[in-house]
């Protein structure tokens, strides 16, 4: 069993629509991240949580350390936002989670 | 600022072969951190690095080797290449500890024949 599970893996949606990634992990951490990945491989950190609730213009992302369950949130989806969607749990390093791929269809 | 820089963005190699990739960090950043990309393994961190010394490694084997120099430049280099080494090596780096916002390189795609 990986130590970061993701769902869903893929994802479609239309424009507008609320999207939600779920991210659970195993081990103890000292944060989380979230990243982007859009294709030709540049990735992006959209956050880093160790407790709460974080928002940035349309992406809220939360955290439950009692639970090891990580969310993000997308308000009004749109177009541009499709990518490949990554949690990350640090440990003594980065744990990976093998991404959700979104499209969002106009 | 200036992004993190990779160089090369493209490589082909032959196995067998050794390979070095380079990454810049922002400057003023300390840390710098490797990680391989596959689609079977996804991404696997391989190790950061912080003021010239390895802080943390990955379970890669020994042919995977890195260093730092004093300016936080940082290379990876892979000896004798297998088939499997072929991915996407991206680095990261961050003010001072992979604690901290990591800001990514766009990445050295290595292929292997």
């Amino acid at each position: 069993k990986n130590e970061v599970e993701q769902s869903p893996q893929n994802l479609t949606a239309q424009e507008g629509e609320f999207i939600t990634i779920n991210c659970s992990y195993s081990v103890g951490i000292s944060a989380l991240h979230w990243l982007q990945q859009h294709p030709g491989g540049g990735i992006v950190s959209l956050f880093m949580l160790s407790s709460g609730k974080k928002k940035h213009g349309r992406l809220i992302a939360t955290i439950n350390i009692q639970e090891k369950h990580s969310s993000l949130h997308i308000t009004a989806s749109h177009p541009r936002d499709s990518a490949v969607y990554i949690c990350a749990v640090h440990t003594d390093k980065l744990i990976f989670g093998t991404g959700t791929r979104l499209q969002v269809f106009p | 600022k200036a992004g993190v820089t990779q160089t090369p963005r493209y490589l082909i190699k032959t196995r067998g072969q050794q390979v070095t990739l380079s990454c810049s960090p922002i400057s003023g950043h300390r840390s710098v951190s490797w990680y391989q990309q596959t689609p079977g393994q996804g991404l696997q961190f391989l190790f950061e690095y912080f003021s010239e010394t390895q802080r943390n490694k990955g379970n890669f084997p020994g042919r995977f080797s890195g260093r730092q120099f004093s300016n936080s430049r940082s290379e990876m280099n892979v000896s004798t290449l297998e088939l499997g080494d072929s991915a996407l090596y991206l680095c990261a780096s961050s003010e001072g500890s992979t604690y901290n916002e990591q800001f990514f390189g766009p990445g050295t795609r290595l292929t292997v024949l």
